[in-house]
């Protein structure tokens, strides 16, 4: 099984509906994020958490919401999708001591808003 | 504001043909400059980290190598299996968590 588990992998949704996409791991790490990737652009980071009671907003936190249901589940929402939101969307795990964040990905999530 | 740039954008090889891809940066200190692979379908997995200049670390036919303004990745006769989109990304001296990612150089090995 991998490391970092996003369901769905697919998803095709219309333009005002709520979506959420999971996500859950196995690598006991505390601090977990959900990136966006769009063609010709870098990850960008939507929503992070350090643990289950630490949630921060990212660079492009506009348009969704995250919750954070123990220390290996991770999701996040679309409240009222739009077709600008639609996007590869990646949760990542990380074990952090003070050094390097190594970041391990989840296979992605690709969402399509009509 | 920290910035990652990657060149060149594509990249097709022949198999065999030995090539680097670049990350250029610029950063409030540096705290680590990352690689990573991503093939199609996929998440990005880490490569390697790199945390000072003069530093340089091998996986097989990838080396990796860091200077005070950009970071190559040599390529030593790559096979098919290297094609795969690859990702350079800074995290700043005084962040503990935020990476900011170039994007990315996909390249192709011919068979």
């Amino acid at each position: 099984d991998a490391d970092v588990t996003q369901t769905p992998r697919n998803r095709i949704t219309k333009t005002g509906k709520r979506i959420m996409l999971e996500c859950s791991q196995t690598k006991g790490h505390d601090r977990m994020y959900w990136y966006r990737q769009d063609p010709g652009l870098g990850l960008r980071l939507i929503y992070y958490s350090f643990d289950v009671k630490d949630i921060n907003k990212g660079e492009i936190s506009d348009g969704y919401s995250v919750s954070r249901q123990a220390q290996a589940k991770f999701s996040l929402s679309l409240e009222s999708a739009i077709p600008n939101q639609t996007a590869l969307y990646f949760c990542a795990t990380s074990d952090f001591h003070g050094g390097a964040n190594v970041l391990t990905f989840g296979a992605g999530s690709r969402l399509t808003v009509l | 504001e920290d910035q990652v740039t990657q060149s060149p954008e594509a990249l097709r090889l022949q198999e065999g043909e030995s090539s680097s891809l670049n990350c250029s940066y610029t950063v409030s200190g540096l705290r680590g400059l990352f690689w990573y692979r991503q093939d199609p379908g996929k998440g990005p997995e880490f490569l390697f980290t790199l945390y000072s200049a003069g530093e340089e670390k091998e996986k097989e036919r990838l080396k990796a190598t860091l200077t005070k303004k950009e970071s190559f990745l040599h390529i030593t006769a790559p096979k098919p299996e290297d094609s795969a989109t690859y990702l350079c990304a800074v995290q700043a001296g005084g962040s503990n968590y935020k990476l900011t990612f170039g994007k990315g150089t996909l390249l192709t090995v011919n068979p």
